[in-house]
């Protein structure tokens, strides 16, 4: 199956700075990567996903890059803010419907 | 949008009983949910996924008769932790696929049990 590493597992930046999350995934046909935020025990929210057709994505403070050869992808946050603070998710799927998940970063972000 | 609703969103249980969640899904139909288990500071792990009308399909190392999974409806997946133990405490949390092919699903609000 498929197998979805992701570094760091934590991670301070101060506010205004740029945090990056990377990860790799092992199944070259997994074609979809979203990623997830978590607030703590709450349900994990989609904030932005790629294609495997896509080379980047950018969502207003948030990116995300895909290398289909290399097998990794990776989140960028720019300019990032307190509420930015939560645990962080990558996932793959060949599917759409069934997830692989990384391991997890916490995020903090230091005002 | 479509929406999972799951329950309970919290329970404590004595060691020896057995808890069952159910997941549902609401103004849309879910032939397929997705069940995982989050322990603390750590990832969502697959842990069954159920389909309606037919068996789960467990994932390695999941006991089937531990977990049970029931998909009697297009409307309604249940999880029964039985004969739970203090290891089975995590926070459960199901999913189902999306409803128009627009990649991405929807979680459920997730259950944390705590077995004592």
């Amino acid at each position: 199956g498929e197998n979805v590493e992701q570094h760091p597992s934590t991670l301070s930046v101060q506010e205004g700075d740029s945090a990056v999350i990377k990860c790799t995934y092992s199944d070259s046909a997994s074609n979809y990567f979203p990623w997830y935020k978590q607030e703590l025990g709450k349900r994990p929210q989609l904030i932005i996903d790629i294609r495997s057709n896509v080379g980047e994505k950018k969502d207003q403070r948030i990116a995300v890059t895909l290398n289909k050869t290399a097998k990794h992808f990776s989140l960028h946050i720019t300019e990032t803010q307190p509420e930015d603070s939560a645990v962080y998710f990558c996932a793959a799927s060949y599917t759409g419907n069934q997830f692989y998940f990384g391991t997890g970063t916490s995020l903090t972000v230091i005002p | 949008g479509a929406v999972v609703s799951q329950h309970p969103s919290w329970v404590i249980c004595k060691s020896g009983t057995s808890v069952k969640i159910e997941c549902r899904s609401l103004d849309f139909q879910a032939t397929t949910m997705f069940w995982y288990r989050q322990f603390p500071k750590q990832s969502l792990m697959l842990m069954a996924t159920s389909n309606e009308g037919s068996k789960a399909t467990y994932e390695q190392g999941v006991e089937k008769d531990k977990f049970l999974i029931n998909h009697a409806s297009l409307t309604l997946s249940t999880l029964t932790v039985t004969s739970a133990h203090p290891e089975d405490s995590s926070f459960y949390i199901c999913s189902a696929p999306p409803v128009d092919r627009v990649w991405g699903y929807t979680f459920g609000s997730g259950t944390r049990l705590t077995v004592v």
